[in-house]
This record gives C-alpha cells, sequence and structure tokens, in this order.
C-alpha cells in the first residue's frame, strides 16, 4: 500500500492524552479526507480539505483538530477524547472532492481508555 | 434525512457460487452511487461507480446495477473465490454534496 499511508496502524491512549495520526498520499492527489469507522456503524465523514484547505467539518467535536501542512500530509490532532471515540480512523484522497475516485489509506485502529 | 441500507447484513456462500448484494437509498437529489470492496484491516477499494444514466457497469466478476427509479442497486459478484470475502459498502453521494451517505455494508464469507 503504497499510494496512500497512515501511521501509527494501532494506538491506545488514555482520555488526558494527547496524540496525533499522520496521513500522507504518494498520489498527486489535491484533497484529503478523515473518516471515522466505528463497529456496526456506517462510515462518517469527518474533515475534507482541498488544496490544503477546509472545506468541510461535518460537525465533529473540537477534541478533534485537523491539520494540512499541504496537500501530500494530513494530520489528526486527538485530545481529552473519550471512550466512545475508540474506532478505526480511515485518511482517503482523490484527484478532485465531489465525483472522484476516493484512494483510501490502512487506518488507524485507535482504542480510548 | 438522506439514508442508505444494505441487505443481507451478512452472506456466507460456497467457493465459486454466485450472489448478489442489495442496496436501497432515499438519497436525493441523486448524484452517484459507489461500491467499496473492504478487507479486514485494510481500508475500501472502489469497485464500480454509476451515475444517474447508468444501469449496468461491470468489474471483472463484480457487476453492479442501478435503477434510479425504485433507488435500488445491487452488486452480483459471479464464481466467487475465497478473495471475495470482505464487507461490502454502498455509497451514494446527492449533488454537489462533499459528504456522501454510506451504507453500513454487507459482510461476505466465502468458505472453501
Amino acid at each position: 500500500e503504497t499510494g496512500v499511508t497512515q501511521t501509527p496502524r494501532h494506538l491506545v491512549m488514555g482520555m488526558t492524552n494527547k496524540k496525533s495520526l499522520k496521513c500522507e498520499q504518494h498520489l498527486g492527489h489535491n484533497a484529503m479526507y478523515w473518516y471515522k469507522q466505528s463497529a456496526k456503524k456506517p462510515l462518517e465523514l469527518m474533515f475534507v480539505y482541498n488544496f490544503k484547505e477546509q472545506t468541510e467539518n461535518n460537525s465533529v467535536p473540537s477534541r478533534f483538530s485537523p491539520e494540512c501542512p499541504n496537500s501530500s500530509h494530513l494530520f489528526l490532532h486527538l485530545h481529552t477524547l473519550q471512550p466512545e471515540d475508540s474506532a478505526l480512523y480511515l485518511c482517503a484522497s482523490s484527484q478532485g472532492t465531489v465525483t472522484d475516485t476516493q484512494y483510501f489509506g490502512p487506518g488507524t485502529r485507535l482504542t480510548v481508555l | 434525512k438522506n439514508q442508505v441500507e444494505q441487505s443481507p447484513q451478512s452472506l456466507i456462500i460456497l467457493e465459486g457460487k454466485n450472489c448478489t448484494l442489495q442496496c436501497n437509498y432515499t438519497v436525493s437529489p441523486f448524484s452517484n452511487l459507489r461500491w467499496y470492496k473492504q478487507d479486514t484491516g485494510r481500508g475500501p477499494v472502489s469497485l464500480t461507480i454509476m451515475t444517474f444514466s447508468e444501469n449496468t457497469k461491470s468489474n471483472g466478476r463484480y457487476t453492479a446495477t442501478l435503477d434510479a427509479d425504485t433507488k435500488q442497486s445491487s452488486l452480483h459478484i459471479t464464481a466467487s473465490q475465497l478473495s471475495d470475502s470482505a464487507s461490502y459498502i454502498c455509497v451514494v453521494r446527492s449533488g454537489g454534496s462533499y459528504i456522501p451517505t454510506f451504507g453500513r455494508g454487507t459482510s461476505l464469507i466465502v468458505h472453501p
């Protein structure tokens, strides 16, 4: 999987910790996304960045803070999370946004204790 | 409210058999519908995308159909293989929206 990479693949953190998830795309795309995938729930789009600018925040709590320093990198900064935030966090990228195919990374499995 | 419902929730079939997964949606206005395959521990991979004017689209052993009048889609898998074991997710996008509507997925297990 060299298209979209994510690190770390697994993360366990306490509710008072601060951690960051990293995503990097090697496809030359202009748009990047963060998704949350919880067990037995549909994928939820969290944030959309297009040309490094945030174009969508899907009512995500402020304890999740995205950062997009350039069109190849995307971060998700985490602080004071709750146990219900435990999920698989997926990053994706696409050439454009609305209709282009999104390419997903393998995800970070997050467990909040 | 935009919704995507998939059935069945899970399915077990024998290798070599065919199967059909269903997707019903209430997304409006309709822009396109995608089927994704998600292997365990990996991100989803797009199989097909269909727009309003397309009725059928194939990708190897995968064939997707779309009936925009009844707002239904199906994904037919022919001659299943063990590697087809995965979750299949239906995603519908409304016109001009960044936020797609995802189904919960159908978990397919192919046994030898």
